[in-house]
């Protein structure tokens, strides 16, 4: 079964750092493009980070550029997400999401989300 | 304000059929491909159309995607009590090199 399921979210003060990690499995993970989705509180969605499949390439939102970094480990085929300096505007539920293969940047397989609240 | 513009909410009778449109430009709808999400309450998003108008294997053919110029729709035929959700419209965009996302829109089945 394809599946994604992420961790390491919680609570954490403002300009404080976490780590979120999304476990990949049921597919070759290092060829596949893969992205971080959020979605503040009562928002909508937002998109927040990708890379390329084998990693090539990477993306941000303005946002969070300088601040945040995806990265990918192959052989445990896991996402990652390391955030730091973060504000109050960065809490939401952090989803990682699969994108379809070629141009169409579909996120065909999502997670089921993994929560951050920052919070003094 | 997001890059995509759809209307914050839509409603309908059961078994009629609804539309969802979402605005771009030529940097993002204009060019490229346009998907679209259903996301039900509480749950994650799961991708309803791909490329425009293709449905994801599992997907009732209840929902058609089109799109001409920098705009592009989600119609939903034979409206159901389940079809209740947050539907979002995504692009890729060329100047800003990141996906973007539309509002989202609450659709209400009446």
């Amino acid at each position: 079964e394809v599946q994604l399921v992420e961790s390491g979210g919680g609570l954490v003060q403002p300009g404080g750092s976490l780590r979120l990690s999304c476990a990949a499995s049921g597919f070759t993970f290092r060829t596949y493009p893969m992205h971080w989705v959020r979605q503040a509180p009562g928002k909508g969605l937002e998109y927040v980070a990708g890379i390329s499949g084998y990693g090539g390439l990477t993306y941000y939102a303005n946002s969070v550029k300088g601040r945040f970094t995806i990265s990918g480990d192959n052989s445990k085929t896991t996402l990652y997400l390391q955030m730091g300096s973060l504000r109050a505007e960065d809490m939401a539920v952090y989803y990682c999401a699969r994108a379809l293969m070629g141009a169409t940047r579909a996120f065909d397989i999502w997670g089921q989300g993994t929560t951050v609240t920052v919070s003094s | 304000q997001s890059v995509l513009t759809q209307p914050p909410s839509v409603s309908e009778a059961p078994r009629q059929r609804v539309t969802i449109s979402c605005s771009g430009s030529s940097s993002n709808i204009g060019n490229n491909a346009v998907n679209w999400y259903q996301q039900l309450p509480g749950k994650a998003p799961k991708l309803l159309i791909y490329y425009d108008d293709l449905l994801p294997s599992g997907i009732s053919d209840r929902f058609s995607g089109s799109k001409s110029g920098t705009s592009a729709s989600l119609a939903i035929s034979g409206l159901q009590s389940e079809d209740e959700a947050d539907y979002y419209c995504a692009s890729w965009d060329d100047s800003l090199n990141v996906v973007v996302f539309g509002g989202g829109t609450k659709l209400t089945v009446l």
